[in-house]
């Protein structure tokens, strides 16, 4: 199953909304992640199930979708946001899409 | 809350194989998640390579099938990833990670990763 997140890399200020999407090549459900990694980190857990959010992660992050389209919706950034996201399937072999940089305007 | 360490050599040579092992502390290899292994190459995405369950059970991804086993020691605690016949393109940092069963629904996702190693295929 491919993932395809649009756009591939995003210009924002601090205290902007934006939103990131995942489209699957077929339908997954809701078992779909999204990740996000800084340079030279690993990455971390921010949604799971769609629109689950994990432990210890901020309100201000939140996905949603089901089937082959979701988003991610960060509702307004913080400096440390600034990162790479990737979403991830489970519904057959994990894969990921090809991620999104976030980067300061 | 468990937490992983990957090790193994940093350099490997072209047709060799890559060996990696990945320590579990903080919980037991034991419990009910999977075990997985994912790379990425320089300034690349991410892959999921496999995943192995205590029991033994693994999963590998398709295109990398026919060079990869993964393994666990239970009695280190440990989980292990050999990939042969590398070559450049087997380039990457390496992460081992774990799956676990997450609330509401507890299907399995990756929540805890160790902090990855470098490996570069080179002669």
């Amino acid at each position: 199953i491919q993932l395809t997140q649009s756009p591939s890399s995003l210009s924002a200020s601090v205290g902007d909304r934006v939103t990131i999407t995942c489209r699957a090549s077929q339908g997954i459900s809701s078992y779909l992640a999204w990740y996000q990694q800084k340079p030279g980190k690993a990455p971390k857990l921010l949604i799971y199930a769609a629109s689950t959010l994990q432990s210890g992660v901020p309100s201000r992050f939140s996905g949603s979708g089901s089937g082959t389209d979701f988003t991610l919706t960060i509702s307004s950034l913080q400096p440390e946001d600034f990162a790479t996201y990737y979403c991830q399937q489970l519904n057959s072999y994990p894969t990921f899409g090809q991620g999104t940089r976030l980067e300061i305007k | 809350q468990v937490q992983l360490q990957e090790s193994g050599p940093g350099l490997v040579k072209p047709s060799g194989t890559l060996s990696l092992t990945c320590a579990v502390s903080g919980g037991s290899i034991s419990s009910s998640n999977w075990w997985s292994w994912v790379r990425q190459p320089p300034g690349k995405g991410l892959e999921w390579i496999g995943e192995i369950y205590h029991s033994g059970s693994t999963n590998y991804n398709p295109s990398l099938k026919s060079r990869v086993t993964i393994s666990v020691d239970k009695s280190k605690n440990q989980f292990s990833l050999k990939l042969s016949s590398v070559t450049a393109a087997d380039t990457a940092v390496y992460y081992c990670a774990s799956k676990l069963p997450l609330p509401p629904n507890y299907y399995y996702y990756m929540d805890v990763w160790g902090k990855g190693t470098t490996v570069t295929v080179s002669s």
